[in-house]
């Protein structure tokens, strides 16, 4: 089992601020997803980096795969409402099969 | 269809219960799997099949059996579980093992043990 920590585990904003969140391994991973989750439904696929350095953009969501792919991070620009949820790293072994990070929950305030 | 389908919705069963949890996709993946998740904790992997052959079992109880009757459709087999088993069982899909897709996820079984 991969081990991949995120920060914060907690946030809490007002709408319209910005926000990021890291994920950080000392493992290699082949990709690494981003998932968001809301209580009572399974994670919904955001985003898949695969390339060391790469960064992808999915509205106000920019996503970032470390140039070591041991890390990512997630930065929300001008965060609204909508965007509260349970937000889960996942990483990828060489066969596709995910781990989960920690997770992060965040809370935004209208 | 981009769904994958999870039923029952919830669960209530004794430890002397045998229940099925089952899951089917129809969008060809050829890659399902089994997670638990138990509340505010992230989704654990229990079980992977690759063209409906088991490749992993991350060190899952016997009282959790796995099976795949065919490529759209995946059980999860449950006999005498422990109150500790209480937590949401998702199921997966991918288009395959061993390349960087996205998985599907169903919206998972709400699993009470008493």
């Amino acid at each position: 089992t991969q081990l991949l920590e995120q920060s914060p585990q907690f946030l809490s904003i007002q709408e319209g601020e910005n926000l990021t969140v890291y994920c950080n391994s000392s493992s290699v991973f082949s990709s690494l997803q981003w998932y968001r989750q809301e209580p009572g439904e399974g994670p919904v696929l955001l985003v898949t980096v695969v390339t060391g350095g790469e960064v992808k953009k999915l509205k106000r969501l920019t996503f970032q795969f470390g140039d070591a792919r041991k890390d990512s991070s997630l930065h929300i620009t001008a965060a609204q409402p909508g965007d509260t949820g349970l937000y889960l790293c996942a990483g990828a072994d060489g066969a596709n099969n995910l781990f989960f990070g920690t997770g992060t929950r965040l809370t935004v305030i209208p | 269809d981009t769904e994958v389908t999870q039923t029952p919705k919830h669960l209530v069963m004794g430890m002397t219960n045998k229940k099925s949890l089952k899951c089917e996709q129809h969008m060809g993946h050829r890659a399902m799997y089994w997670y638990k998740q138990k509340a505010k904790k992230p989704p654990e992997l229990m079980f992977v099949y690759s063209y409906e052959k088991l490749s992993i079992n991350e060190s899952v109880p016997s009282r959790f059996s796995p099976e795949c009757p065919n490529s759209s459709l995946l059980n999860l087999h449950l006999h005498a579980l422990q109150p500790e088993d209480s937590a949401l069982y998702l199921c997966a899909s991918s288009q395959a093992a061993g390349q960087s897709y996205g998985y599907t996820f169903g919206s998972g079984t709400r699993l009470t043990v008493v």
